[in-house]
């Protein structure tokens, strides 16, 4: 099955800074590769996703790339502020044979922003 | 915006016992996932479920646990006799249409506490 791995596990950056955080994956077939937010207690949030047919998205401080070539994909964050402090995830969909998808998570990124 | 509902937020239930996980989906949605996150770990895929049945489950996923949409909004999860790891938070999520890059909406969850 599809093995996602990310790193770093814990990232602290000064506010202002940028972060980047990176995943690697290991099916091929993977097509859809979605960043979550999760603060403390709450729920994973979509904060930007990316589609197997595109290299790099960009929404605001927030962009993403592809290598599928590689099977890498990183989040990066610019203007780094306090309220980016939260756990990543890094993600990917595998279409399974039921013609449902599941999703498959990194083992996550503590994201510290130092004022 | 419609949001995907869980009850109860935290549960509480001995070894052994049976307990029954509430959600309401997001109303016009289609496909329904339950995954679940020990704490400090990675959230991971336990079961999708459409058109009435079971479209995929994980290995985690065994003869303990069973789901079922008793009516047209409510999505539950049944673990028949707790053991003391499944103590996690549980995550509800779902997603509409067969449109290949929906994204899955997430509930708040419940934290089960199995003693």
């Amino acid at each position: 099955g599809e093995n996602v791995e990310q790193h770093p596990s814990t990232l602290s950056v000064q506010e202002g800074d940028s972060a980047v955080i990176k995943c690697t994956y290991s099916d091929s077939a993977s097509n859809y590769f979605p960043w979550y937010k999760q603060e403390l207690g709450k729920r994973p949030q979509l904060i930007i996703d990316i589609r197997s047919n595109v290299g790099e998205k960009k929404d605001q401080r927030i962009a993403v790339t592809l290598n599928k070539t590689a099977k890498h994909f990183s989040l990066h964050i610019t203007e780094t502020q306090p309220e980016d402090s939260a756990v990543y995830f890094c993600a990917t969909r595998l279409i399974s044979n039921f013609g449902n998808e599941k999703l498959t998570f990194g083992t996550g990124t503590r994201l510290t922003i130092i004022p | 915006e419609p949001e995907v509902t869980q009850t109860p937020s935290h549960q509480v239930t001995q070894m052994g016992q049976e307990v029954i996980l509430r959600c309401v989906p997001i109303s016009n949605h289609l496909y329904f996932y339950w995954y679940r996150q020990i704490l400090g770990q990675k959230v991971e895929f336990l079961v999708s479920f459409y058109n009435n049945e079971i479209s995929e489950k994980s290995e985690i996923f065994d003869d303990q646990f069973s789901v079922e949409r008793p009516d047209g909004s409510n999505f539950t999860l049944k673990i028949r006799s707790t053991k003391l790891e499944d103590s996690a938070m549980y995550f509800c999520a779902s997603r509409p249409t067969s449109g290949v890059y929906n994204e899955q909406f997430f509930g708040p969850g419940t934290r089960l506490t199995v003693l």
